[in-house]
C-alpha cells in the first residue's frame, strides 16, 4: 500500500515568507507526528496528533510554527515569517495508536531559507 | 524527560567486518526501544524493535540488538557488513506511557570496500 507522502520534497524560500508543508499519512493510521532534522543533528519532535484529541504541541519551537490535521488525515505544518535557522528537513510520520507501534516516515521536505 | 545518547556520530568499517552501534537511554521503569535506518535520499524505516521478552531481538538485513536493562543500553550489531549497509542509524525510545518517541542524534555507518 501507499506510504506516507510529503510535499513538496524541496522548498526554497526567502527569509520572512510563510511556508506550508503537507503530509498525507498511511490510511488507517490515527497517530501523526512532525519532526525536524537539522544538518548533523537528530530528530527533534515538533507536534503529535492522535485522532480527535487535542494535539501535543510541546515541541513547537516558537509561535511562528503551527500545524493542523483535517478530517483525521492530511496534516499541514505552517511556518510563518521564516528565519534562516528554520532550514532543515521536516519529517512526517504516522502510526497506529499504540505506544509500541513503529513510526512510518515520509521522505521529508527539505526547507531552505535564504 | 527521556534522553537517548548515540555515542558515535560516525563509524567507518570495512566490508565483511563486524560492527556495533551504541545506544544508551536515561533510566525508566518501562521502555520500548527501536532502531531505524535512513538510506541516502530515503525516509527512515524500522530496522528492529524491543517490546518485551527476549532481550536479543533480530531485525531486517541481518542486524540484531540486545536490550540491557542494568546498563540502559540497546546496542545494534551485525557480524558482517555490506557496502549496502552504508546509512544513518537512529536509536529511539518510548517510555512512561508516552506515545512520542525520543530519538538519538544518529550514527553514520560508512562501509568501505
Amino acid at each position: 500500500g501507499a506510504g506516507v507522502s510529503q510535499s513538496p520534497s524541496n522548498k526554497v524560500t526567502e527569509k520572512g515568507k510563510d511556508v506550508e508543508l503537507r503530509c498525507d499519512p498511511i490510511s488507517g493510521h490515527t497517530a501523526l507526528y512532525w519532526y525536524r532534522q537539522r544538518l548533523g543533528q537528530g530528530l527533534e519532535f515538533l507536534i503529535y496528533f492522535q485522532g480527535n484529541s487535542a494535539p501535543d504541541k510541546s515541541g513547537l519551537p516558537s509561535d511562528r510554527f503551527s500545524a493542523e490535521r483535517t478530517g483525521g488525515s492530511v496534516s499541514t505544518l505552517t511556518i510563518q515569517r521564516t528565519q534562516q535557522e528554520d532550514s532543515a528537513v521536516y519529517l512526517c510520520a504516522s502510526s497506529l495508536a499504540r505506544s509500541y507501534s513503529p513510526l512510518h516516515f515520509g521522505n521529508g521536505t527539505r526547507l531552505t531559507v535564504t | 524527560a527521556q534522553s537517548v545518547t548515540q555515542l558515535d556520530s560516525q563509524v567507518p568499517v570495512f566490508e565483511e567486518a563486524p560492527v556495533e552501534l551504541r545506544c544508551n537511554y536515561s533510566s525508566s521503569v518501562s521502555v520500548y526501544l527501536f532502531w531505524y535506518v535512513q538510506y541516502p535520499n530515503q525516509g527512515l524505516q524500522l530496522l528492529l524493535k524491543y517490546l518485551s521478552g527476549s532481550t536479543l531481538v533480530k531485525g531486517i538485513n541481518g542486524f540484531e540488538a540486545e536490550f540491557n536493562k542494568s546498563q540502559t543500553s540497546f546496542h545494534l550489531r551485525k557480524p558482517s557488513v555490506h557496502i549496502s549497509d552504508t546509512a544513518e542509524y537512529f536509536c529511539a525510545v518510548i517510555s512512561g506511557g508516552s506515545y512520542i518517541p525520543t530519538f538519538g542524534r544518529g550514527t553514520s555507518l560508512i562501509v568501505h570496500p
